[in-house]
């Protein structure tokens, strides 16, 4: 199975803050690479696929790169609904996620 | 509107069975693969496997064959998640997420299910 990391495992930020997260993937996956966004209690929401493809109705102030095995997600002026666990999950092969980054308020 | 609606919080005891039911509603259902998605208490999301919504056959994660059973009723565009011989380390929230885009033998997730809790305690 493909192995996902992220880091960091967490991150404290203001609004208004540029965010960065990057996802490792232990093998190639070209750039079948999603980005999801979960608040508590919540299901996840895809918010981009295709590595930097944003799903329909996420903000533009989200944005993803990448491609192989090295993935980031930026979120490029941070507002307080952004506060959340990001995973990321690669669908190369059956699917397998990242470990999670919680991004909260400082 | 793209919808699945979920079976409600069940609490069942070492050994019991449980039925989680994920109901589709705005899309054909048949035209979009389901998967299953496991997030134990304070943990990740653990993709459990998908099953065909056309054909009906299921595909199983490792650490999912055997007691996790996937099944559908396309009368009423419903996608079951069965587990058998239930164990303290089943407690989770099981979600049902429609499959989206696909890679070479994935797919993204790109509804999901308000999730289901399945407890199990004696």
């Amino acid at each position: 199975a493909i192995r996902m990391t992220q880091s960091p495992s967490s991150l404290s930020a203001s609004t208004g803050d540029r965010v960065t997260i990057t996802c490792r993937a232990s093998q190639g996956i070209s750039s079948y690479l999603a980005w999801y966004q979960q608040k508590p209690g919540k299901a996840p929401k895809l918010l981009i696929y295709a590595a930097s493809t944003l799903q329909s109705g996420v903000p533009s102030r989200f944005s993803g790169s990448g491609s192989g095995t090295d993935f980031t997600l930026t979120i490029s002026c941070l507002q307080s609904e952004d506060f959340a666990t990001y995973y990321c999950q690669q669908y190369y092969s059956y699917p397998t996620f990242g470990p999670g980054t919680k991004v909260d308020i400082k | 509107q793209v919808q699945l609606v979920q079976s409600g919080s069940e609490l069942k005891k070492p050994g019991a069975s449980v039925k989680v039911s994920c109901k589709a509603s705005g899309y054909t259902f048949t035209s979009y693969a389901m998967n299953w998605v496991r997030q134990a208490p304070g943990q990740g999301l653990e993709w459990m496997g998908w099953i065909n919504t056309n054909t009906g056959n299921p595909t199983y994660a490792q650490g999912f064959t055997g007691r996790f059973v996937f099944s559908l009723d396309t009368s009423v565009s419903t996608a079951y998640l069965q587990i058998s011989s239930l164990k303290a380390e089943d407690t989770a929230v099981y979600y049902c997420a429609r499959a989206g885009m696909g890679g070479i033998t994935g797919t993204t997730s790109d509804y999901w299910g308000q999730g289901t809790l399945v407890t199990v305690s004696s």
